[in-house]
């Protein structure tokens, strides 16, 4: 079971916007649209901010969208703020045996 | 609104059992129709799905760990607990309990505990 691929580190600066890309296979982002997304700052839980590819939980700012192509989900941030500076990570569902795999995280940094 | 906090030793011994418990509030686990689950961050290899449980004690598991992992509940005490045998300085580790909050099996966390740092060492 690997880890699904993200750059590790990507940045932009304020009022930009910024893609993270998570590269998976046909055995899970291909072929499930389960793929979800989370928000870490230092010393904190991880905070979810896209559930099934595209959907954005209660209170999460519209900034926020995800997209799948593929075996490749993205997370895209708009309007860059400083508060958006954090560690990024995507999961994606692999079916009943393996069931989740997370990607190995991406930290961006807000110039 | 679901809140859960971990407990349990913050070091062990290498070889021995590693044991968390998670305790929920602002819901019941027995009458939740969904997953309740553990995830564990390491500085080197990032956030790892450890295993989930459903309310009737339904199980699974990473398959990396199933070997040692034992995810068990107590809907009396509305918690619910790991235990990773044989534990070595790669398990060293932060170790979250999360669930989705919704009847959707383990295609995301949307609810977290706040992590609880283990250390293993002599």
């Amino acid at each position: 079971q690997s880890a699904l691929t993200q750059p590790a580190s990507v940045s932009g600066s304020p009022g930009q916007s910024i893609t993270i890309s998570c590269t998976g296979t046909s055995s899970d982002i291909g072929t499930y649209n389960y793929v979800s997304w989370y928000q870490q700052h230092p010393d904190r839980a991880p905070n979810l901010i896209i559930y099934d590819v595209t959907n954005r939980p209660s209170g999460i700012s519209t900034r926020f969208s995800g997209s799948k192509s593929g075996n490749t989900a993205s997370l895209t941030i708009s309007g860059l703020q400083a508060e958006d500076e954090a560690d990024y990570y995507c999961l994606s569902y692999t079916g009943s045996t393996t069931h989740v795999v997370f990607g190995g995280g991406t930290k961006l940094t807000v110039l | 609104q679901l809140q859960l906090q971990e407990s349990g030793p913050g070091l062990v011994k290498p070889s021995e059992t590693l044991s968390l418990t998670c305790s929920v509030s602002g819901g019941f686990i027995s009458g939740a129709n969904y997953y309740w689950g553990w995830i564990r961050q390491t500085p080197g290899k990032g956030l790892e799905w450890i295993g989930s449980i459903y309310y009737n004690g339904y199980s699974y598991y990473n398959p990396s760990l199933k070997s040692r992992v034992t995810i068990s509940v107590d809907t009396s005490k509305n918690q619910f607990s790991l235990k990773l045998s044989s534990v070595t300085a790669v398990d060293t580790a932060v170790y979250y309990c999360a669930t989705p909050g919704a009847a959707v099996g383990t295609r995301y966390f949307q609810y977290w505990g706040q992590g609880s740092l283990v250390t293993v060492s002599s």
